[in-house]
This record gives C-alpha cells, sequence and structure tokens, in this order.
C-alpha cells in the first residue's frame, strides 16, 4: 500500500491568503521528501524538496516543513494566487529503497476569487 | 518539461491488443520511470529503469513490460491490453547522480482500453 497521504482531498483557499497542504507519512525510513504541482492535463511538476536531516526549506513563495516525531510534511504557499490552482502531491523516497519515489493520492487546491 | 516527450499522447485501443508508449528524453538523465495515474490513488510506479538493459518492478507492474535499448528511450508495453489498464501514464526521469534527486514527468499519455 501507499506510505505517504494526504489529510484533505480538498482545499479551497481565497486568494491572497496563506495556503497549508498537510501530507502524512508512514515510514520513519523515508529519508528525502518532495512537493509536486499538476495542473490539469499536465504532468506533475516540482515545486520543493527536504531531506531529513532538514525540517525546514524555502522557495519562491512556498515552504516546506518537515516533522519526524510526527511523520508530517506540509507546504505552506504564501498569497496564494488563481495560477495556484492544482492538485498537489507528496512523495518520499528510500535511499535504501533505490531512491524511488513513492506518491500520496493528493490535495486539489482551488483558489477563490 | 525537462526535453521529455512521451507518445502518444492519447490512444483508444481494444481489449487483448498490445500496446507501447514512448518515451523520450534529451537531458541524458541515467534513471527513467513509468508511472500510472488513476483518481484516488495518486501516481504509482510501474517500473524504472537505472541505465541502459537495467530495469526493474514498481509496485504496480503485472501486465507490464518494458525495455530500455538507448539511455534516451524507455518503452512501456502492454502486451495484452485489459481494461484495468485504462489510465494516464506518465515518464518520469531523474539523475544524473546516484543521491536523492527530483523526477521531471512527461506530458503524459491517456490509455483508454475498450
Amino acid at each position: 500500500g501507499e506510505s505517504v497521504g494526504l489529510h484533505l482531498p480538498t482545499l479551497s483557499v481565497q486568494e491572497g491568503d496563506n495556503s497549508i497542504i498537510n501530507c502524512a507519512y508512514s515510514n520513519s525510513a523515508s529519508d528525502y521528501f518532495i512537493w509536486y504541482k499538476q495542473e490539469s492535463g499536465k504532468g506533475p511538476q516540482f515545486i520543493i524538496d527536504i531531506r531529513s536531516n532538514m525540517d525546514k526549506r524555502q522557495g519562491q513563495r512556498v515552504t516546506v516543513l518537515l516533522n519526524k516525531t510526527v511523520k508530517h510534511l506540509s507546504l505552506q504557499i504564501a498569497a496564494t494566487q488563481p495560477g495556484d490552482s492544482a492538485v498537489y502531491f507528496c512523495a518520499e523516497s528510500l535511499r535504501s529503497n533505490d531512491y524511488k519515489l513513492s506518491f500520496g493520492a493528493g490535495t486539489t487546491v482551488t483558489v477563490r476569487a | 518539461d525537462a526535453g521529455i516527450t512521451q507518445s502518444p499522447r492519447h490512444k483508444v485501443t481494444e481489449t487483448g491488443t498490445p500496446v507501447t508508449l514512448r518515451c523520450h528524453q534529451t537531458e541524458n538523465h541515467r534513471y527513467m520511470y513509468w508511472y500510472r495515474q488513476d483518481p484516488g490513488h495518486g501516481l504509482r510506479l510501474i517500473h524504472y529503469s537505472y541505465g541502459v538493459k537495467d530495469t526493474d518492478k514498481g509496485e504496480v507492474s503485472d501486465g507490464y513490460s518494458v525495455s530500455r535499448s538507448k539511455t534516451e528511450d524507455f518503452l512501456l508495453t502492454l502486451e495484452s491490453a485489459t481494461s484495468s489498464q485504462t489510465s494516464v501514464y506518465f515518464c518520469a526521469i531523474s539523475g544524473p547522480t546516484g543521491g536523492h534527486t527530483e523526477a521531471f514527468f512527461g506530458q503524459g499519455t491517456r490509455l483508454t482500453v475498450v
């Protein structure tokens, strides 16, 4: 079965607000995590990644937080824009498992104008 | 799309027929992957390759085979298509290092088995 999953299948956010997308993982041995964004009709696009020796990483308008104690990963999007409407996936990887990525089911984010 | 081309983009085929999907990359990445995407399941790994003629099974490999005779091409074959293989198929590439790195995805192939 899947070892990575998202808490909520859908999230509705007001334009300009901050978004928080959550992901729980079950394998404490996972040592690399990625967030992907998928727009309708397209393939997943890389947003940001984090290794297990870190607990926070920031990109442009996005921040990923990793809490290994409770096996929780989150993606924060600042000042959400209409272009942020998409499905967001978290993925995990195990070095001991040849770096293959395992994906959760995804969260659909809808930005309200 | 990081130099990844999937073909065809759409295909309708009949149950029992063989189907081959092609993934072509221009990035010279070592690692290539085939995933399928179905509602409620996210992306599931079918097969992957760590180099020419070096392939292995993923979590949903039954009914699929792959081949990689050149670095740039990774072929996914459905030997005898079934309706349960109706899905969107994504190819991904990563590398060239042996450590963790993000995977880049193609645009997908929508396959319908009737």
